[in-house]
């Protein structure tokens, strides 16, 4: 069965601590892993695609990878406005249909 | 622009009421999408509509009925519903070819009473 497992489940950062989300898969034939930013009672913001091993996408602090296991959203010197839940997604051969991981929550405190 | 809109942001009603909740987007996206988020969970999907047409139905209780006028809207109609259904209604489209990014929208918090 595909899946998509997010962790930690919760992560608290001082400001300035950099750190490493990780969203690990077992999707067969992955066409997209997606990562979006959510705040509390809002839709969740697109951050990055990833289309294939290797590939690597970078803005601001944010820089996402990938394998072909998993990938991280490594998060560079982050400020409190960074707190917030990380969702990552794949998107398996099945069309239009992501496969959601559970989320980080992060908070960074000042 | 990558911005999808959504109408009411907040909408309370009872076990008896109809209601619409609605969604509209200007990127020229072929594919849009209903999903439902409670707390501290990740979105669920629902419906997708792929050139106007339901493409996908996830088994959702028939008190949700969904409609695309057109293809940049997207409604979805709510009777009878249930204390349970009560969560945040996420809308999103995408190119409709995939891989596919889905932009979302803020989203419409629905609480039942």
């Amino acid at each position: 069965e595909d899946q998509v497992t997010q962790s930690p489940e919760a992560l608290r950062l001082q400001e300035g601590e950099s750190s490493s989300l990780n969203c690990s898969y077992t999707v067969s034939g992955l066409r997209g892993l997606f990562w979006y930013r959510q705040d509390p009672g809002k839709g969740p913001e697109f951050l990055f695609t990833l289309y294939s091993a290797g590939e690597e996408k970078e803005k601001e602090r944010l820089k996402a990878t990938l394998t072909k296991k998993e990938s991280f959203l490594h998060i560079t010197a982050p400020k409190p406005e960074d707190s917030a839940t990380y969702l990552c997604a794949a998107e398996g051969p099945g069309t239009y249909k992501y496969i959601f991981g559970t989320g980080t929550r992060l908070k960074v405190l000042a | 622009d990558t911005e999808v809109t959504q109408t009411p942001k907040h909408l309370v009603m009872g076990m008896t009421n109809k209601k619409s909740l609605k969604c509209e987007q200007h990127m020229g996206h072929r594919a849009m999408y209903w999903y439902k988020q409670k707390a501290k969970k990740p979105p669920e999907l629902m419906f997708v509509y792929s050139y106007e047409k339901l493409s996908i139905n996830e088994s959702v209780p028939s008190r949700f009925s969904p409609e695309c006028p057109n293809s940049s809207l997207l409604n979805l109609h709510l009777h009878a519903l249930q204390p349970e259904d009560s969560a945040l209604y996420l809308c999103a489209s995408s190119q409709g070819q995939g891989p596919d990014t889905q932009y979302f929208g803020p989203g419409t918090r629905l609480t039942v009473l």
